[in-house]
C-alpha cells in the first residue's frame, strides 16, 4: 500500500509563474490537508479538503493560494504569480475520517 | 502568546542518556495531543498520541497535563537514530488542521 505521493518533490519558479503542486492520498483516504513550512518554522496548516469538498481554508492566503481535490485524480495546491516569500516545503497529508494523518515526502518550492 | 510553544534546543546527549522535552499550548480547547518526529528536510512522522494517563511506548514516555496546558516527552537509553527535531502537536481547538510547534532538536552524540 503506497504512501501519500507528492509531486513534484522540487519545483523552481521564477516569480510571477505559476506553481501547481499535486498530492494522491493514501489508497482508501478520503481527507486531504495541505500544509506549509517556511525555513526555520513550524508546519502551518493551510487547508483541509474531501473529495470535490473544501470543507475548511482557514489558513490559506486570501489571494494567489487555491486548492481542488477532485472526484478523480490528485488534490492540487495552486499558487499563482508565485513571490520569494512563497519560497518553502509544502506538505500533504491524508487520514481516513478524522483519524491520524499520514505526511507525504513533501514538494519544495524555490521562487527565484 | 504562541499557540504551542518548545525550547528550540539544540540538545546535545550522549547515547544512552535519558532526554526529555516539555511544551506548552495555549488552546484550552485543543482535543488530541501528539508527538511527531521530523528529519532533516524529510515529512513529519507520527511517533505517539499522548493522553492524560501517560502513556509508554518501548523507550518513549509521553505525558499530557491538560490543567498546566502542558506535554512532556522523555526518551530512555538515547540512540543516535533519535536525532531529529521533536514537534509538539495537537488537533482541535476549532481548526480541522493539526497545529504544530517549531520543535525541539535533539542530536544524539556517540
Amino acid at each position: 500500500n503506497a504512501g501519500v505521493m507528492q509531486n513534484p518533490r522540487h519545483l523552481v519558479r521564477r516569480r510571477g509563474q505559476e506553481a501547481r503542486l499535486r498530492c494522491s492520498p493514501m489508497k482508501g483516504h478520503s481527507h486531504v490537508y495541505w500544509y506549509r513550512q517556511l525555513p526555520e518554522e513550524g508546519l502551518k496548516f493551510m487547508v483541509y479538503l474531501q473529495k470535490e469538498n473544501i470543507i475548511d481554508e482557514s489558513g490559506m492566503p486570501k489571494e494567489r493560494f487555491s486548492a481542488e481535490f477532485p472526484k478523480e485524480g490528485p488534490s492540487i495546491l495552486r499558487i499563482q504569480q508565485v513571490v520569494r516569500g512563497d519560497s518553502a516545503a509544502y506538505f500533504c497529508a491524508s487520514s481516513q475520517s478524522s483519524d491520524t494523518q499520514y505526511f507525504g515526502p513533501g514538494t519544495r518550492l524555490t521562487v527565484l | 502568546r504562541k499557540e504551542v510553544e518548545q525550547d528550540p534546543g539544540p540538545f546535545n546527549v550522549p547515547e544512552g542518556a535519558t532526554v526529555a522535552f516539555n511544551c506548552t499550548y495555549s488552546n484550552s480547547a485543543s482535543q488530541s495531543f501528539f508527538w511527531y518526529r521530523q528529519d532533516c528536510r524529510k515529512e513529519p512522522k507520527l511517533l505517539m498520541s499522548v493522553y492524560s494517563s501517560g502513556n509508554e511506548d518501548g523507550r518513549f514516555t509521553a505525558q499530557l497535563n491538560r490543567a498546566s496546558q502542558y506535554i512532556s516527552l522523555l526518551i530512555r537509553d538515547s540512540k543516535l537514530s533519535d536525532s531529529a527535531t521533536y514537534l509538539c502537536v495537537y488537533s482541535g481547538g476549532g481548526a480541522d488542521g493539526l497545529t504544530f510547534g517549531k520543535g525541539t532538536h535533539l542530536i544524539i552524540q556517540p
